[in-house]
């Protein structure tokens, strides 16, 4: 059980580039989100899905695709890279009814626009 | 999701009780208090939650109000890895749970040796 896996780690992309962040999570958990963290920030919800098939937007979508085509897989998608979005990328998940309901993050992707 | 007021940062001593406040006073009937913490850039981790009666686990107690409009997280004995910036967030539990869960900025709490 590995819970929510990441990657790349980290990357660094030119201005105008775009690249996918994976995220991937084998808990069979139906809500996943993304959320970004600028140095000495809080998070900030990115995306969010309530299942397979299903996305929403969160606080601060724009400039950010996602999808949701698997119960275990929510990828985010930067396009035309800015400096703005340089940044630690988290990607989470958690149970809907019974449990707890906490949240399980991963480890994080740290993403560079120069 | 009700919106939640945290102090930006906070110290304690080694050894001593750390209590830190959460106001929520728009919090619903069926929203939990939910407390996670993250530690230098890790991703943050859950450390305990409730409706309205206050809760223990072994990593620390929470103590929610009469009114459920602010809550106190309490780490009974403050070490130097309690270091950390806490998160208090409120939700919808269960299945009318709409998904949206927004962090704010969080209580930065320095333990001091």
């Amino acid at each position: 059980n590995a819970g929510v896996t990441q990657t790349p780690k980290f990357r660094i992309l030119k201005i105008g580039q775009s690249m996918t962040l994976q995220c991937t999570q084998d808990m069979n958990h139906n809500y996943m989100y993304w959320y970004r963290q600028d140095p000495g920030m809080g998070l900030k919800l990115i995306y969010y899905s309530v299942g397979a098939g299903i996305t929403d937007k969160g606080e601060v979508p724009n400039g950010y695709n996602v999808s949701r085509s698997t119960t275990e897989d929510f990828p985010l998608r930067l396009e035309l890279a800015a400096p703005s979005q340089t940044s630690v990328y988290f990607c989470a998940s958690r149970q809907t009814g019974g449990g707890t309901g906490e949240l399980f993050f991963g480890e994080g992707s740290r993403l560079t626009v120069l | 999701d009700a919106k939640t007021t945290q102090p930006t940062s906070m110290d304690c001593a080694e050894g001593r009780a750390a209590n830190l406040p959460c106001n929520h006073s728009t919090i619903s009937g069926n929203e939990y208090v939910y407390w996670y913490r993250q530690i230098h850039s890790q991703g943050p981790q859950y450390i305990i939650h409730g409706l309205k009666n206050n809760e223990t686990n072994e990593m620390a107690s929470l103590i929610i109000t009469e009114d459920r409009k602010s809550s106190t997280l309490i780490l009974p004995h403050a070490t130097l890895r309690d270091t950390a910036v806490y998160y208090c967030i409120v939700r919808v539990y269960g299945s009318s749970n709409t998904g949206k869960l927004i962090f704010g900025q969080g209580t930065t709490l320095q333990v001091k040796p």
